[in-house]
């Protein structure tokens, strides 16, 4: 199994302020997708990444493939509290079978 | 258009009971697979399918059996229950040609 890290584990900030979330591995992969995942539910898609250096951006969320394909990073920017949730990164070379990282559980308070 | 759709939500079965869990999806996805979230282990992959008839183990497959007989389901086995096995399951697809699934909501399994 392919190892991904997340990085910070847990975060809690104000409304307003940006955040990075990063996720880092020693293997490279074809694609890299984040997901959202909020209590009671499955995740939820939000971007795959499948160049490197690539960038893409969702509204005030912004992904980051590595040169190198082997880490991510999600920004966002001026965080709102619909922001809070566990953020997923996975990795796959198959298709079929996705490495996910333990997440990053994000708290924006008023 | 209902996504992925997994039944039950919640279920409590007794050690060496089987049962099994449900997933259908109504996308015409080929791409199908089993995962299971626990605390502090982030999410494993069970089994997955890549069409109808084709199924393959993932990392952590024992205890489970699945099948593929048509493209819209593929469910779940537990064959005999154990505490081990207490975790969300959950069922998600994608069509080919990509590489985003979609998940199901999730079905949260306690065995005694």
């Amino acid at each position: 199994t392919q190892l991904l890290e997340q990085s910070p584990q847990f975060l809690s900030i104000q409304e307003g302020e940006n955040l990075t979330v990063y996720c880092n591995s020693s293997s490279v992969f074809s694609s890299l997708q984040w997901y959202r995942q909020e209590p009671g539910e499955g995740p939820v898609l939000l971007v795959t990444v499948v160049t490197g250096g690539e960038v893409k951006k969702l509204k005030r969320l912004t992904f980051q493939f590595g040169d190198a394909r082997k880490d991510s990073s999600l920004h966002i920017t001026a965080a709102q509290p619909g922001d809070t949730g566990l953020y997923l990164c996975a990795g796959t070379n198959s298709g079929y079978a996705l490495n996910f990282g333990k997440g990053t559980s994000l708290l924006v308070t008023p | 258009n209902a996504g992925v759709t997994q039944t039950p939500k919640f279920q409590v079965l007794k050690t060496g009971q089987s049962m099994t869990l449900q997933c259908a999806q109504d996308m015409n996805h080929e791409y199908m697979s089993w995962y299971r979230q626990d605390p502090g282990m982030g999410l494993r992959l069970i089994h997955y399918s890549v069409g109808a008839g084709i199924t393959d183990q993932g990392e952590v497959p024992n205890g489970y059996n699945v099948s593929r007989s048509t493209t819209e389901d593929f469910p779940l086995r537990l064959l005999s229950a154990a505490p081990s096995q207490t975790s969300v399951y959950f069922c998600a697809s994608r069509p080919t040609g990509s590489y985003g699934y979609t998940f199901g909501s999730g079905t949260r399994l306690t065995v005694v």
